[in-house]
């Protein structure tokens, strides 16, 4: 069984620019989640894809958004980086949207300049 | 809304002593709480789990029990190893427009010492 996997691991990016990062969910799960994690904090939720869909998002901007393809991998697009949006991001995968638990990839840490 | 609050650390002990990591969350109804634990460079990792009031959740020699009247999940181990070392996040998991969303507490780094 393979667990949920992140790429790239490092990313260094200036103010302004665009950023992608990639998530595939572990084996037989449908259902991914996106949380940014400042240094030193816990992660704050961002937004959920289930079949393709948003469905659920936290207190973010439109700037942060994201897809999910039919093989259930996701990707976080970040418009318009900030300083304040480097963090750690970490994607989890879990089966359904109910209260299954959620596994977690290893994260994307993310520097703008 | 829903909050988590978590022992501040960082929490230093030696290795066998007793550990126990408060967690205390604010939320309507009856949240499933988590333990989650972060190794350094890592992502997280669900350590246990507990749905319901007066659940134990136990993993790898850790406890937490739900308490539903002091609205508390604290974390115990009888007797710590070095390989404990790590962040601890509590969580507590909470439904937002049909999606399940975890709410955390800001993590308590644990050392342990040889």
């Amino acid at each position: 069984e393979t667990g949920v996997t992140q790429s790239p691991t490092h990313l260094i990016k200036t103010r302004g620019q665009q950023v992608t990062l990639r998530c595939s969910s572990q084996s037989g799960h449908n259902t991914v989640s996106w949380y940014q994690q400042a240094l030193g904090q816990g992660p704050q939720f961002i937004f959920q894809y289930y079949r393709e869909e948003e469905n659920g998002r936290g207190n973010f901007p439109p700037r942060f958004s994201g897809l999910q393809f039919p093989n259930y991998s996701s990707e976080l697009n970040v418009n318009a980086l900030e300083l304040d949006d480097s963090a750690l991001y970490l994607c989890a995968s879990s089966f359904g949207t109910g209260m299954e638990t959620q596994y977690f990839g290893p994260g994307t840490r993310l520097l703008v300049l | 809304g829903d909050s988590v609050t978590q022992m501040e650390g960082p929490v230093t002990l030696s290795e066998e002593a007793f550990l126990t990591i408060n967690c205390t969350y604010t939320a309507t109804g009856y949240p499933s709480l988590f333990w989650y634990v972060q190794y350094p460079g890592e992502g997280l990792q669900l350590l246990l789990k507990a749905t319901k009031a007066d659940d134990k959740g136990s993993n790898k020699g850790f406890e937490a029990t739900y308490r539903k009247e002091t609205t508390s999940f604290h974390l115990e181990k009888g007797s710590v190893q070095v390989s404990d070392s790590a962040v601890y996040f509590c969580a507590l998991s909470r439904e937002i427009q049909g999606a399940q969303k975890l709410v955390f507490g800001q993590g308590t780094r644990l050392t342990i010492n040889p």
